[in-house]
């Protein structure tokens, strides 16, 4: 089965900073690969998603990720954090006619 | 813009009651999932649906646990008997498609405490 690492539990950037929040995967087969975003209270939000194509995916809110093959990762990134992107960040993997799996989040601290 | 709606937003019962949460997952949608949030673990998978069927719900703990979907427009997640333990937030999802090759839109979940 699918699994999916994120080594980061929490991460503080200051606001207008880059940020990149990391994700490693574990899959056989081509992975289906997403990045949820979820502000307290509430559930999980898409940020973006790769099925194929163009490695680098843009998504929602300024956010892209990069898939690399070779290195099993997705990383999301940004390249100036507002202090509304506090939050947690999810990345997960699918598979075809499988479910999918979450890794453990990373929080993100914005520093004015 | 269509959206997956839980019921209640929080619960807040005695140990040894029941307990059932509702979700409604977006019209349209054949694959349901139902997790679970912690602190501790995290967010766990107890069970997903397609086309209404159970397709596994290993991640539950059998004995207490059961989810059912009695149409396309409800899904139940029943404890019985609650315990402290089972405190946590519970999210369903759902989606189009075979399950792990689409995204899953998330309800805002309930936040259960069992005192």
């Amino acid at each position: 089965a699918q699994s999916v690492t994120q080594p980061d539990i929490h991460i503080t950037v200051s606001e207008g900073a880059s940020l990149e929040l990391r994700c490693n995967y574990s899959y056989g087969a081509t992975p289906y690969l997403f990045w949820y975003v979820q502000s307290p209270g509430q559930g999980l939000q898409l940020l973006l998603k790769y099925f194929s194509g163009d490695t680098l995916v843009q998504g929602i809110k300024g956010f892209e990720a990069e898939f690399k093959r070779s290195q099993s990762s997705f990383n999301l990134r940004k390249p100036s954090v507002h202090w509304s992107d506090a939050a947690e960040y999810f990345c997960a993997v699918g598979a075809y006619n499988n479910d999918m799996r979450f890794g453990a989040g990373t929080r993100l601290t914005v520093k004015p | 813009d269509a959206r997956v709606t839980q019921t209640p937003r929080h619960k807040v019962t005695e140990m040894g009651q029941e307990v059932t949460m509702r979700c409604q997952p977006i019209l349209g949608h054949n694959t349901v999932f139902w997790y679970r949030q912690t602190m501790m673990q995290g967010l766990e998978l107890l069970a997903y649906f397609r086309n209404r069927a159970p397709l596994d719900d290993s991640g539950m703990p059998k004995d207490r646990f059961s989810a059912e979907m009695p149409d396309a427009t409800l899904a139940t997640l029943k404890i019985q008997p609650s315990e402290p333990r089972d405190s946590a937030v519970y999210f369903c999802a759902s989606g189009p498609g075979t399950g792990g090759n689409q995204p899953q839109h998330f309800g805002d979940g309930t936040r259960l405490s069992i005192l």
